[in-house]
């Protein structure tokens, strides 16, 4: 069965930390994504890879950054935690052209 | 601009009572069309696909959806919905070639009534 982990399921941290989310996908898939959720807004898209070493900015990439250096781990970073990026973030794979599979999600909360 | 609107931010229904979700997209290119469906605290599972052919597709759960380029909408529909449907549902539009990279509608949550 297809799988993609992400490490924590909730995370509170101080204002200021840095932030380090991780997601793993054991699919061989070349293609993952970050989206952070929230209520009235649906999902939108923070970064992308299509493949090791590569990234690219997804909509709203303005706070975060994103490392690929295996093919089944691509990490979020928030490089100084701020309240407005208190949200649900959620990881997917895809191959190309294929449909994405989503993990179980991460709530974020920076207080 | 490429959006996705979801008209109806809350449905309820009757377990047992049909139900549609609307969906309307705009989209410069060929659509590939997603219905995902989300329970309290989880993530996002794949109810069905459209990339091309029949415009009426089935998905899992009982779910199908009929694609109207001429209405640029995606509506989903289900002839009898169970108590365990109650959901947030997404509709979700990209391109031929890029995987997930996706754009959401802002999600239908959906109640049921015993």
């Amino acid at each position: 069965d297809v799988k993609v982990t992400q490490s924590s399921r909730y995370l509170v941290k101080r204002t200021g930390e840095k932030v380090f989310l991780e997601c793993v996908q054991d699919m061989d898939h070349e293609n993952m994504f970050w989206y952070r959720q929230d209520p009235g807004l649906g999902l939108r898209l923070i970064y992308f890879s299509y493949d090791v070493k590569m990234k690219e900015k997804g909509d709203i990439p303005e706070g975060y950054s994103v490392s690929r250096e295996k093919k089944e781990r691509f990490s979020l970073i928030l490089e100084s935690a701020s309240t407005n990026q208190t949200s649900m973030y959620l990881c997917a794979s895809s191959l190309p052209g294929g449909s994405a599979f989503f993990g179980q999600g991460t709530r974020l909360t920076v207080v | 601009a490429q959006s996705v609107t979801q008209p109806d931010i809350h449905i309820t229904v009757s377990e047992g009572a049909s139900l549609e979700l609307r969906c309307n997209y705009s989209y410069g290119a060929t659509p590939y069309l997603f219905w995902y469906v989300q329970s309290p605290g989880q993530g996002l599972q794949l109810l069905l696909k459209y990339f091309s052919g029949d415009t009426l597709v089935q998905g899992i759960k009982g779910f199908e959806a009929e694609f109207k380029r001429s209405q640029s909408s995606f509506n989903l529909r289900k002839p009898s919905v169970h108590w365990s449907d109650a959901a947030e549902y997404f509709c979700a539009v990209g391109a031929d070639n890029q995987g997930g990279k996706l754009i959401f509608g802002q999600g239908t949550e959906l109640s049921v009534k015993p």
